[in-house]
C-alpha cells in the first residue's frame, strides 16, 4: 500500500510569518510530487509540482524535495489569511498515472 | 490553466434513484479523467481512472455496478450513482490529466451528492 503521510493540523501561524508544511511518502520510485490548497467546501486547485531534487520556487510558494529521504515540503512565505486552507500533498503512481493523496494539512493563519 | 467543469454542483434525491454527474475539460483533452469521492474532514479517495474510449479502471473496494462511469469522447466523462443510498452522500470531484508527458491533474469544483 502506497501511503502519503501529513500532520493534520491544525498548524497556525500570525500573518506574515512563513508556514512550514510537510510531506513523507512511501513508494521510493515515485518521480511526481505536488501540492493542492483546498478550501472548505471546494475542489482542490493545484499550487505546485516538483520532479527533480532541490527547491522550486513560484511567487510565494516553496517545493522541496528530497527523494533520498522520501520528503516534500511547501514553505508560503509572508502567509496571508487568505492562505487558511486545508494543503494536499499527492504523489504520482507511476504505475497508474494516477495520485494519491495524504490527508491535508489544515493552515491557519492568524490575522 | 486548464479548466474542468462539473455537473451539478449539487443534487438532492431521494433513495433508490440514479444520479448521473458529468465531468468536461473545457479548453483541453484529456485523455485520462479521475472520479474522487471525499467524505467530511477527510482526504480525496480515488474511485475510478477513466480512458477514452476505453472500460474504467476501478479501485479496490469500488463497486463498477454501483458507479458507472463512460468516458465517451475526449472532453467528458459521467460518473452515474445507480440505486444511491444515504451512504453514498459524498463530495464527488473528478480530475483530468492533460494528454501529453505531463502529470498536472485539474479538478473539477466538485459534485455534493445528498441521498435522502
Amino acid at each position: 500500500q502506497k501511503e502519503v503521510e501529513q500532520n493534520s493540523g491544525p498548524l497556525s501561524v500570525p500573518e506574515g510569518a512563513i508556514a512550514s508544511l510537510n510531506c513523507t511518502y512511501s513508494d521510493r520510485g515515485s518521480q511526481s510530487f505536488f501540492w493542492y490548497r483546498q478550501y472548505s467546501g471546494k475542489s482542490p486547485e493545484l499550487i505546485m509540482f516538483i520532479y527533480s531534487n532541490g527547491d522550486k520556487e513560484d511567487g510565494r510558494f516553496t517545493a522541496q524535495l528530497n527523494k533520498a529521504s522520501q520528503y516534500v515540503s511547501l514553505l508560503i512565505r509572508d502567509s496571508q489569511p487568505s492562505d487558511s486552507a486545508t494543503y494536499l500533498c499527492a504523489v504520482l503512481d507511476t504505475g497508474r498515472r494516477a495520485l494519491t493523496f495524504g490527508s491535508g494539512t489544515r493552515l491557519q493563519v492568524q490575522p | 490553466g486548464a479548466v474542468v467543469s462539473q455537473h451539478p454542483s449539487w443534487v438532492i434525491c431521494k433513495s433508490g434513484t440514479s444520479v448521473k454527474i458529468e465531468c468536461r475539460s473545457l479548453d483541453f483533452q484529456a485523455t485520462t479523467m479521475f472520479w474522487y469521492r471525499q467524505f467530511p474532514k477527510q482526504s480525496l479517495m480515488l474511485m475510478a481512472t477513466s480512458n477514452e474510449g476505453s472500460k474504467a479502471t476501478y479501485e479496490q473496494g469500488v463497486e463498477k455496478d454501483k458507479f458507472l462511469i463512460n468516458h465517451a469522447s475526449l472532453t467528458l466523462s459521467t460518473l452515474t450513482v445507480t440505486s444511491a443510498h444515504p451512504e453514498d452522500s459524498s463530495f464527488y470531484i473528478c480530475s483530468a490529466r492533460v494528454a501529453g508527458v505531463r502529470a498536472e491533474q485539474f479538478f473539477g469544483p466538485g459534485t455534493r451528492l445528498t441521498v435522502l
